[in-house]
């Protein structure tokens, strides 16, 4: 099956320093990719759909200039949390859209997540 | 998009079946229903896909009514390495549709 990593799986850093978070798939080219954060024992969250070669679109309240989202290739989106503060602590999840089918629909592929702690 | 309403919680013990029906009243007429399983400190795992009638993998099987208005997951003979958290989603399928995760359904299997 498809397979999509996430690097790195988990990284602590000071307030104020900004964090990159890559998200590749690794066998199969993905023009759309989405970024999720996760709360401890709450749903997933989407924060913004990726599209290579374009601007992302982000959802409802959540800051685009806070949350940098660069898809430069068809394997490869970053999340950058800039000034990253405590609240910022969070469990950043990617998913990477396959090809589609046409036949039985299509699903997400999911990365294993990022734990980022700021201090 | 569709809005999902699942049970919070379950419970079942090893050996037994576990359904979990999940409602999409506002389903879509091109909408797919998609299930995914979650455990902690890991992303969701495809389980099935439907959109009508049953489907079935090697996992489980998905039985979707006429109406298209819910759907039920069924798991045979669950093991404790099925406790996790139970997303139902619908969605269009294409590259530019996105998914939005409801509450899920936390499900303990005990010994």
């Amino acid at each position: 099956g498809a397979v999509v990593s996430q690097h790195p799986s988990r990284v602590i850093c000071k307030s104020g320093t900004s964090v990159k978070i890559e998200c590749r798939s690794l066998d199969f080219q993905a023009t759309t990719m989405f970024w999720y954060r996760q709360f401890p024992k709450k749903s997933l969250m989407l924060m913004a759909t990726s599209n290579e070669g374009s601007k992302a679109t982000y959802e409802q309240g959540v800051e685009k200039d806070k949350f940098l989202i660069n898809h430069a290739s068809l394997t490869l989106s970053t999340l950058t949390v800039t000034s990253a503060h405590p609240e910022d602590s969070s469990f950043y999840i990617c998913s990477a859209r396959g090809p589609y089918s046409g036949t039985a629909g299509d699903e997400q592929f999911f990365g294993p997540g990022t734990r980022l702690t700021v201090l | 998009l569709a809005k999902t309403t699942q049970p919070i919680s379950m419970d079942s013990y090893e050996g037994q079946e576990v359904n979990i029906t999940c409602s999409h009243n506002n389903i879509a007429t091109n909408d797919y229903i998609t299930w995914y399983q979650q455990f902690p400190s890991q992303g969701p795992r495809f389980i099935i896909q439907g959109y009508k009638t049953k489907v079935t993998n090697e996992v489980a099987s998905l039985f979707i009514p006429a109406d298209r208005k819910s759907s039920t997951l069924s798991l045979p003979r669950v093991s404790l390495s099925d406790t996790a958290v139970y997303y139902c989603l619908v969605g269009a399928s294409g590259g530019y549709n996105k998914l939005i995760f409801g509450a899920g359904t936390r499900l303990a299997v005990h010994p």
